[in-house]
């Protein structure tokens, strides 16, 4: 399967901390976005990071992609209650018009 | 600026039965993609349209699922007959992409639930 893999697949953390999540995948890439999912918001966009791109910043985001070891990381710095949620890692393989998304990563933010 | 609607919100049938669903994209969005999302796993991509074009339906399982977005905007999923595995979220999302990178955000709709008895 293309699809990626993200972990952890569960983090729990206290309000102010940081989190990090990692998506990996198998074959090239063109870019990489980042969704989060809640029951409130439905599943929203946050970031996309390009393929001869290393970094991109955000708010409070901070999104790394390292083609060589074909992943990606999502910080969220200073976390907040709201941030909890599910993020998940939506890849476009190279010669591909369509987005594979990764297993997610559950983030629970405890106030 | 509206969302993407979808109806119905919530569906349940039973196996065998056909059920269609509804979404309504942004408007002036040229790509519009439906996504089957199983408890606890990822959104998969079930089709793809570019205006009235077929972008990829790789993953469709065109015995039961067919899909169509007439004139280009509107767009129906529909399964016949239900199975028991078909039970998901159902998204629609549009995006403004009008070329072939593909590099526009997806905005999702809130989904419709369906459950298969």
């Amino acid at each position: 399967s293309q699809q990626g893999e993200e972990d952890p697949q569960a983090l729990s953390i206290q309000e102010g901390e940081n989190a990090t999540m990692n998506c990996s995948y198998k074959t090239s890439i063109n870019n990489l976005q980042w969704y989060r999912q809640n029951s409130g918001r439905g599943l929203v966009h946050l970031i996309l990071i390009r393929s001869n791109e290393r970094e991109k910043h955000s708010g409070r985001l901070r999104v790394t992609l390292d083609t060589s070891k074909k992943s990606s990381s999502l910080l969220i710095t200073a976390s907040r209650a709201a941030d909890t949620a599910s993020y998940f890692c939506a890849s476009k393989f190279s010669g591909t018009y369509k987005y594979i998304f990764g297993t997610g990563t559950r983030l629970k933010v405890l106030a | 600026e509206a969302g993407v609607a979808q109806s119905p919100r919530y569906k349940i049938i039973e196996k065998r039965q056909s059920v269609a669903f509804w979404c309504n994209p942004i408007s002036g969005h040229a790509t519009l993609y439906w996504y089957q999302q199983i408890l606890g796993q990822g959104p998969k991509l079930l089709i793809q349209f570019q205006n009235n074009g077929v972008v990829d339906d790789s993953q469709l399982p065109k015995d039961r699922f067919s899909a169509e977005r007439l004139k280009g905007v509107d767009s129906t999923l529909k399964i016949q007959p239900a199975k028991l595995e078909d039970s998901a979220v159902y998204l629609c999302a549009s995006s403004l992409e009008r070329g072939s990178t593909f590099e526009n955000e997806q905005f999702f709709g809130p989904g419709t639930r369906l459950t298969v008895l």
